[in-house]
């Protein structure tokens, strides 16, 4: 299995301002996926980062609120911009290895609460 | 429908079998999962089986797929109160790397 971890677990953010979400992987991976869970609800795709090219977008979620990095085959991050109380949520990545059984293992989640 | 569901809610006492159903979207999914998120934890991949099977067992995890239903279940023996969480069903769908969620079912353990 890869071992994934995120940095911060959690953080309180005010109104307007930003939170960027670090996802480190012990093991190479072509795609990373990042997830909004929102309070009491399931999993959300949010976009798929994929090294070396620009991340592709789910349907409500633009660039501009969520933009992504994926410098190597390592690591991601994710930025929550110009927070609003709605973006409350735990954010989680989610890898999938490239020996191909289809499982996914995902980080322990960032837990965001914007006041 | 596009969405996997999940009944909300189950209770069980503590020693019974517990059984988490879900129903699925797409009849050429490839695998189907089951995962399990504590409070306040991510999310941990209990067990999956791929669509050629109909039934996987894994100590006491026994997982049940009807693909003319497009029918998955979750069967816990013996739950023990750290069996207490919420547990998701997730479907792969040809042409897309990620997964999609049901919503979640939270399984209580009675002692």
């Amino acid at each position: 299995s890869a071992v994934i971890s995120q940095k911060p677990s959690r953080d309180i953010c005010q109104r307007g301002t930003s939170l960027t979400i670090q996802c480190q992987v012990d093991s190479q991976v072509t795609m990373m996926f990042w997830y909004r869970q929102q309070p009491g609800q399931s999993l959300t795709l949010i976009a798929t980062a994929n090294q070396g090219s620009e991340a592709t977008y789910e349907s409500g979620f633009v660039i501009d609120k969520f933009p992504i990095s994926r410098p190597n085959l390592t690591f991601s991050t994710l930025t929550v911009s110009n927070m609003s109380p709605e973006d409350s949520s735990i954010y989680l990545c989610s890898v999938d290895p490239p020996y191909g059984r289809g499982e996914q293992f995902f980080g322990p989640g960032t837990r965001l609460t914007v006041l | 429908g596009e969405d996997v569901e999940q009944s909300l809610f189950l209770s069980v006492r503590e020693g019974d079998s517990s059984v988490i159903n879900c129903t699925y979207t797409d009849s050429s999914s490839t695998y189907l999962y089951w995962y399990k998120q504590e409070p306040g934890a991510g999310l941990q991949l209990l067990t999956y089986i791929f669509s050629n099977m109909d039934m996987k067992q894994d100590q006491r995890l026994t997982v049940l797929l009807n693909k003319k239903d497009k029918h998955l279940s979750l069967r816990i023996a013996d739950t023990q109160t750290g069996d207490s969480a919420i547990y998701f069903c997730a479907e792969s769908r040809p042409g897309a790397n990620n997964l999609f969620f049901g919503t979640g079912t939270r399984l209580t353990v009675i002692p």
